[in-house]
């Protein structure tokens, strides 16, 4: 069953240093979004991404942050100057479609198995 | 403000007993509704969902939920737990206008 591979599975930085995080969406999925959640809290939406552009972004997503998709199959979270309350597990995930468009299922989210930032 | 509400925090059960997990929503609209489970460890994982037609949707692993359109609810239901359901579970809706929006979760600790 295809997958969404994300890197590194844990990172441990200093506050103030950048951060990449690197996602390897479904082949055929064109929407790509990144999702948290901080221990013991609830999974939040940050982005989504369709077309070289962000179609969503949350609250939480403010100048720190930015996604690009550098090379047409890697998707990669950025934070500029990490803060200590960055950390957390950050989900990649794909869809074939978006919204409550398309067939029936294909806006299904499949997400990787996360990558986990610790700031100290 | 347009949310996903899941009641239950924690909720501890032997096995074979039933369980009922709550997930209310305030989006108004077409809304297609989502129960994910993340184990200890792993990522999250599709249980169920449902997009349109009959309202009580079936799941891997014999969970099923109910949608209730006056309620604004989408209830996950299994009627004997066993111990190796132990994981936190997520309710989720998808609009026409937001992407998926997850609920706090809750975790479920079944005893063997």
């Amino acid at each position: 069953e295809p997958e969404v591979t994300q890197t590194p599975s844990h990172q441990v930085t200093q506050m103030g240093q950048e951060v990449i995080l690197r996602c390897v969406p479904i082949s055929n999925h064109l929407y790509f979004y990144w999702y948290r959640q901080i221990l013991g809290q609830k999974v939040e939406f940050l982005v989504s991404f369709y077309n070289n552009e962000i179609s969503e972004k949350s609250e939480i997503f403010d100048d720190q942050f930015s996604v690009e998709r550098p090379d047409g199959s890697n998707f990669t979270l950025k934070i500029r100057s990490t803060k200590l309350e960055d950390s957390a597990m950050y989900f990649c995930a794909s869809s074939s479609q978006r919204g409550l468009r398309g067939l029936s299922g294909a806006n299904v989210l499949t997400f990787g198995a996360g990558s986990r930032l610790t700031v100290l | 403000a347009q949310s996903v509400s899941q009641h239950n925090h924690h909720v501890i059960l032997s096995e074979a007993a039933s369980l009922e997990l709550g997930c209310n929503y305030s989006y108004g609209g077409t809304v297609n509704l989502f129960w994910y489970v993340q184990y200890p460890g792993q990522h999250l994982q599709l249980l169920l969902k449902y997009f349109s037609g009959d309202p009580l949707v079936k799941g891997i692993k014999g969970f099923e939920a109910e949608f209730i359109k006056s309620k604004f609810s989408f209830n996950l239901r299994k009627p004997s737990v066993q111990w190796s359901d132990t994981a936190e579970y997520f309710c989720a809706v998808t609009t026409n206008n937001n992407d998926m929006r997850f609920g706090a979760g809750t975790r479920l600790t079944v005893k063997p």
